[in-house]
């Protein structure tokens, strides 16, 4: 399988601290993007990064790409309950256009 | 009104019967996606297509076969269905680069569909 892989699979935290994960991919990309999906919802893109790029901000998400270790990491800040789901990266891998969702990470954040 | 829809939003059927899950969109996209999503194993690609006229398979084709009728429809069908083909399906529309290129977006996704097959 060309799945990324996720990191870690579960993280519990309480409202106000700071989440990160992490995202391991395999072969060359044009972008990676990170998506939320609530319990058994459609997912929401995030953000977009793209393999020239090495850092992005969006409000209170952080996203850090490095190519040459193939991986990335979504940082939320100052979390709320309301933060709680799924978060998942996808990358448009070359060749081909293969489209690949990594195994996400479930992030619950204690009122 | 939602942007991509998808009917029905839960089917249960039997080992062997044909099934289609249909998605419409009114994003005015070019590209739309088909996914499954498994406990566990995130979303994998069944089928993708970049205009009405372009139909490519995805990590997971096996068993599913695609159509796309119109530039906001794009059907899934289940020729016979198995009891391992019970996932959570997705579509998905995307748009074409701005200056043309084969990068893959912003995906917008549907709500789902729930299909269980006994």
């Amino acid at each position: 399988s060309q799945q990324g892989e996720e990191d870690p699979q579960a993280l519990s935290i309480q409202e106000g601290e700071n989440a990160t994960m992490n995202c391991s991919y395999k072969t060359s990309i044009n972008n990676l993007q990170w998506y939320r999906q609530n319990s058994g919802r459609g997912l929401v893109h995030l953000i977009l990064i793209r393999s020239n790029e090495r850092e992005k901000h969006s409000g209170r998400l952080r996203v850090t790409l490095d190519t040459s270790k193939k991986s990335s990491s979504l940082l939320i800040t100052a979390s709320r309950a309301a933060d709680t789901a799924s978060y998942f990266c996808a990358t448009d891998e070359l060749p081909g256009n293969q489209f690949y969702f990594g195994t996400g990470t479930s992030l619950t954040v204690i009122p | 009104d939602a942007d991509v829809t998808q009917t029905p939003r839960n089917r249960i059927t039997k080992t062997g019967k044909r099934i289609m899950l249909e998605c419409s969109q009114t994003k005015g996209h070019d590209r739309m996606y088909w996914y499954r999503q498994d406990p566990g194993l995130g979303l994998r690609l069944i089928y993708y297509s970049f205009d009405v006229k372009d139909i490519n398979k995805g990590e997971i084709s096996d068993g599913y076969s695609v159509s796309r009728q119109a530039q906001a429809k794009f059907s899934l069908s289940l020729e016979s269905a198995i009891p391992n083909q019970t996932a959570l399906y997705f579509c998905a529309t995307s748009a074409k680069p701005a200056f043309g290129g084969w990068e893959v977006n912003e995906q917008f996704f549907g709500p789902g569909t729930r299909l269980t097959v006994l």
